[in-house]
């Protein structure tokens, strides 16, 4: 069964511009989660998907960070614009509920912002 | 006040020895979920092992169990034989609430490097 997947692994950018990270669920699962990780702290989540309707946003800084989930699968993290205190990593987890509330985790996106 | 703590920010275990990881927690619900992720420098988050609030044994996977005291609100992970490739970042999380089926947001605590030493 394959995993969570998510793209790029790796992004630098400069403060003010925008950034998108993309992230497939493993198959089948409904709930989709986004968490950012700063360096040194565990993660912290941003957004909650359920198919597509969002369940919980209550951390996600909406003046800058937007996703979506079209279609209840593929997922998107956009910042726009980004600052220095974005530098993190991103990541996408998913959950099949159910059966087990169990998030497996993607490997994440590394953005440094300069 | 934190809702996960792990006081240990980093630990030195000998191959073949066991160790164990602290992880404390405060939650004034009854149902409730503990989880611990392992995560190497590749970045990856992985699922170890879980224990649910009402569940009366401690629960283990494979080497790894997690030594469950409500009442002390603690979930401590022990990995027993420790190999190289056991070291890693360890987070400890929880899920508040009984499990519902739009999923539950996951709490993180700060997280335990763990270096086996040959």
């Amino acid at each position: 069964e394959a995993g969570v997947a998510q793209s790029p692994r790796y992004k630098i950018i400069e403060k003010r511009q925008s950034v998108a990270f993309w992230c497939n669920p493993i198959s089948g699962h409904a709930t989709l989660y986004w968490y950012q990780q700063i360096l040194g702290q565990g993660p912290k989540l941003l957004i909650q998907f359920q198919n597509n309707g969002v369940v919980d946003d209550s951390q996600l800084p909406k003046d800058r960070f937007s996703a979506e989930r079209l279609k209840g699968v593929d997922s998107t993290l956009k910042i726009q614009p980004a600052k220095l205190e974005d530098s993190a990593v991103y990541l996408c987890a998913s959950s099949l509920d159910g059966v087990g509330d169990t998030q497996y985790f993607g490997p994440g996106t590394r953005l440094t912002v300069l | 006040a934190q809702k996960i703590t792990q006081t240990q920010p980093g630990m030195f275990v000998q191959e073949k020895e066991a160790v164990t990881l602290d992880c404390t927690y405060d939650t004034s619900d009854q149902s409730y979920g503990l989880f611990w992720y392992k995560q190497p420098s590749s970045g990856e988050m992985i699922f170890l092992i879980y224990q649910g609030s009402y569940d009366e044994q401690n629960a283990t996977e494979g080497r790894y169990s997690l030594n469950f005291q409500k009442a002390r609100k603690s979930a401590n992970l022990v990995i027993s034989a420790s190999q190289l490739g056991d070291s890693a970042m360890y987070f400890c999380a929880m899920r508040e609430g009984a499990f519902k089926a739009a999923g539950n947001k996951l709490t993180f605590g700060g997280g335990t490097r763990v270096l086996v030493k040959p």
